[in-house]
């Protein structure tokens, strides 16, 4: 079974600082994806970043980037320069398997809420 | 082009009451997915579409619940004999291939609440 862990409930971050959200994850298979999705307090899940287990560089789209760390089984989002509008709930997901028969369903952690301070 | 959109944002119903939750997705995509989400949770699989059919329905919790996609595009999650923890918000998501990393889209969920 695959399971995803996000231990932060909370996070706090001042406006133009970075910030890292905490995500590891527990699959056997070597092959899965990782993805990290937005959820602003509109309900609409917004996504933002993948990474491939074997992607060999890290992820990066404009302000996000995933500090993936294979042998820690973590894939940590890095938010810089925040802006007020990142206030939200942030989930870090996993599908397994990467590719081939499968559902392709993903497994979601509990989130972490984010909130920008100004 | 248009997001997933999901009908209606909000209902309300009684215990014991049949509900239908409606899912539209992105034009073309193939795959589309269902999802629960309860309070202070991240989103839990129901069912996933690989065009017409049910590809895995192993996520629905209980008989109560089925989903159909009778053309491959619209999809309706129907909820028989509603109980009060069937409340959440569901929400729908469509890919355009199934694998790899394809992404999956979400629309803005259907709110239910049994009363």
């Amino acid at each position: 079974a695959q399971k995803i862990t996000q231990t932060q409930p909370g996070m706090f971050v001042q406006e133009k600082e970075a910030v890292t959200l905490d995500c590891t994850y527990d699959t056997s298979d070597p092959s899965y994806g990782l993805f990290w999705y937005k959820q602003p307090s509109s309900g609409e899940m917004i996504f933002l970043i993948y990474q491939g287990s074997y992607d060999q560089q890290n992820a990066t789209e404009g302000r996000y980037s995933l500090n993936f760390q294979k042998a820690r089984k973590s894939a940590n989002l890095v938010i810089s320069a925040s802006q007020l509008g990142d206030s939200a709930m942030y989930f870090c997901a996993m599908r397994v398997p990467y590719s081939g028969a499968g559902s392709y369903q993903l497994t979601f952690g509990k989130g972490t809420k984010l909130s920008v301070i100004p | 082009g248009a997001g997933v959109s999901q009908t209606p944002s909000n209902k309300v119903t009684e215990k014991g009451k049949y509900v239908e939750l409606r899912c539209d997705p992105i034009s073309g995509h193939t795959a589309l997915y269902w999802y629960r989400q309860s309070l202070g949770q991240g989103p839990e699989f129901l069912i996933y579409f690989q065009g017409t059919g049910a590809a895995d329905d192993s996520g629905l919790p209980n008989d109560r619940f089925f989903a159909v996609r009778p053309e491959g595009s619209v999809s309706t999650l129907k909820i028989q004999r509603t109980e009060r923890g069937d409340s959440a918000v569901y929400l729908c998501a469509s890919s355009s291939l199934a694998g790899g990393s394809d992404t999956q889209y979400f629309g803005p969920g259907t709110r239910l609440t049994v009363l």
